[in-house]
């Protein structure tokens, strides 16, 4: 089971950039994935989460109407479209498998995670 | 702010039995399941505890976590110099709909 990220990279303060993350190792289209970043010596932070379907995402309120996440089965590959890009969004981002197929909100954990990809937002 | 709350450090030597707490509220901790990752330098997070005290198949068995109302706390056992991580707790927030996680405990084995 392994999570690749990629997409990382400088941007600009307003500039964008899109993340992909490669997944192989296990039935991808069964599972809910998740973007989680690490700020620069910071702690971990949630950021969004999609469905085996896509028919339920969510986002943290910081890159709600900035931020996408979206991903093809076919190709066994999540992405997260990143738009407006502030300082602040400055991180490593890993994205992370619900473990479980099917669980309810709080009843899954993540696992695995991929390595990360870094994004810097600077001028 | 981290929406649960954490020591910044902890330490211990070889053998010794350390223990991380985390502190919640009612809307997450409270209700929901707790989930401890280990970070070890310059790594990916990984999963050490499901489910406030589950371990995943296999090791880590100096590893164990317990939940007691609000908070929870993660122990180890015959602390080994390659414990030296960032530990997190994690958990669902029923109020703000999303994941939150602890701001992180720096264990450094002296």
């Amino acid at each position: 089971v392994q999570l690749v990220e990629s997409g990382g990279g400088l941007v600009k303060p307003g500039g964008s950039l899109r993340l992909s993350c490669a997944a192989s190792g296990f039935t991808f289209s069964r599972h809910s994935m998740n973007w989680v970043r690490q700020a620069p010596g910071k702690g971990l932070e949630w950021v969004s989460s999609i469905s085996s379907t896509a028919t339920s995402i969510h986002y943290t309120d910081s890159v709600k109407g900035r931020f996408t996440i979206f991903r093809d089965n076919a190709k066994n590959s999540l992405y997260l479209q990143m738009n407006s890009l502030r300082a602040e969004d400055t991180a490593v981002y890993y994205c992370a498998r619900d473990f479980i197929e099917v669980a309810g909100p709080g009843l899954n954990w993540f696992d695995p995670w991929g390595q990360g990809t870094l994004v810097t937002v600077s001028s | 702010q981290s929406v649960l709350t954490q020591p910044p450090s902890a330490s211990g030597t070889p053998g010794q039995r350390v223990t991380i707490s985390c502190s919640g509220s009612s809307s997450n901790i409270g209700t929901n399941y707790v989930y401890w990752y280990q970070q070890l330098p310059g790594t990916a997070p990984k999963l050490l505890i499901y489910r406030n005290s589950q371990r995943p198949s296999g090791d880590r068995d100096r590893f164990s976590g317990s939940k007691s109302g609000t908070s929870a706390s993660l122990a180890i056992s015959g602390l080994r110099s390659e414990d030296e991580a960032d530990y997190y707790c994690a958990a669902w927030d029923d109020s703000l709909s999303r994941w939150v996680f602890g701001g992180g405990t720096k264990l450094t084995v002296l």
